[in-house]
């Protein structure tokens, strides 16, 4: 199975500020990563697809990258409305398996 | 406009079973591998099932293997998982969802249902 490692666990920043998110696959997945955006009570957003390719209508702030084993997820200007818990998700094998997720915090 | 609509969620005792319900609209469902995903109280997404649009490939975690079953009728637009030996982990939020085809990252996703298994 493929494990899918996020860090940090949690992070804390300001508005404005430029935010990346790691996330590291056991084995190579070449592309076949996805990114999700969930508020509390809610149910998950797409963000990123394909490690790089922003879904419609996502804000432009957000980006993604990486290939093989490790990639990021960036903001690059934090703003309020992204107070939320982010996971990655790697869609190259069953079982799917997601990352433990990064909790972003406003300052 | 896609909708995901699930049902069947509640309370049942440990070693229990229950059939949890997702009704799909605005796409041709039985051209997509649908999905389900859960998350316990507090907790990370852990997907659980999948199955493939025509239903005859079916995919699971190893933690509800040979427990769950995920099936679905093309023709009610449905997705179903039906849930037997159920334990306390397996409390959580379930949510159904729609992959790209047979891409499987997740554009849409239902409300979800609450499972609370507890005696």
């Amino acid at each position: 199975d493929i494990q899918v490692t996020q860090s940090p666990s949690f992070l804390s920043a300001s508005v404005g500020d430029r935010v990346t998110i790691t996330c590291r696959a056991s084995q190579d997945i070449t592309s076949y990563l996805a990114w999700y955006q969930q508020k509390p009570g809610k149910a998950p957003k797409l963000l990123i697809y394909a490690a790089s390719t922003l879904q419609s209508g996502v804000p432009s702030r957000f980006s993604g990258s990486g290939s093989g084993t490790e990639f990021t997820l960036t903001i690059t200007s934090l703003q309020p409305e992204d107070s939320a818990t982010y996971y990655c998700q790697q869609l190259h094998s069953y079982p799917l398996t997601f990352g433990g997720g990064t909790k972003v915090e406003i300052k | 406009e896609v909708q995901l609509l699930e049902s069947g969620g509640g309370l049942v005792q440990p070693g229990g079973s229950l059939r949890l319900s997702c009704a799909a609209s605005g796409f041709t469902f039985s051209s997509y591998t649908m999905p389900w995903v859960r998350q316990a109280p507090g907790k990370g997404l852990e997907w659980v099932a999948a199955i493939s649009g025509s239903g005859d490939d079916t995919f699971y975690a190893d933690s509800v293997k040979g427990r769950f079953t995920i099936s679905r009728d093309n023709g009610k637009n449905t997705l179903y998982l039906q849930m037997n030996s159920l334990r306390a982990d397996d409390t959580a939020v379930y949510y159904c969802a729609k992959s790209a085809g047979t891409t499987m990252y997740f554009g849409n996703w239902g409300q979800g249902t609450l499972v609370t298994v507890s005696s």
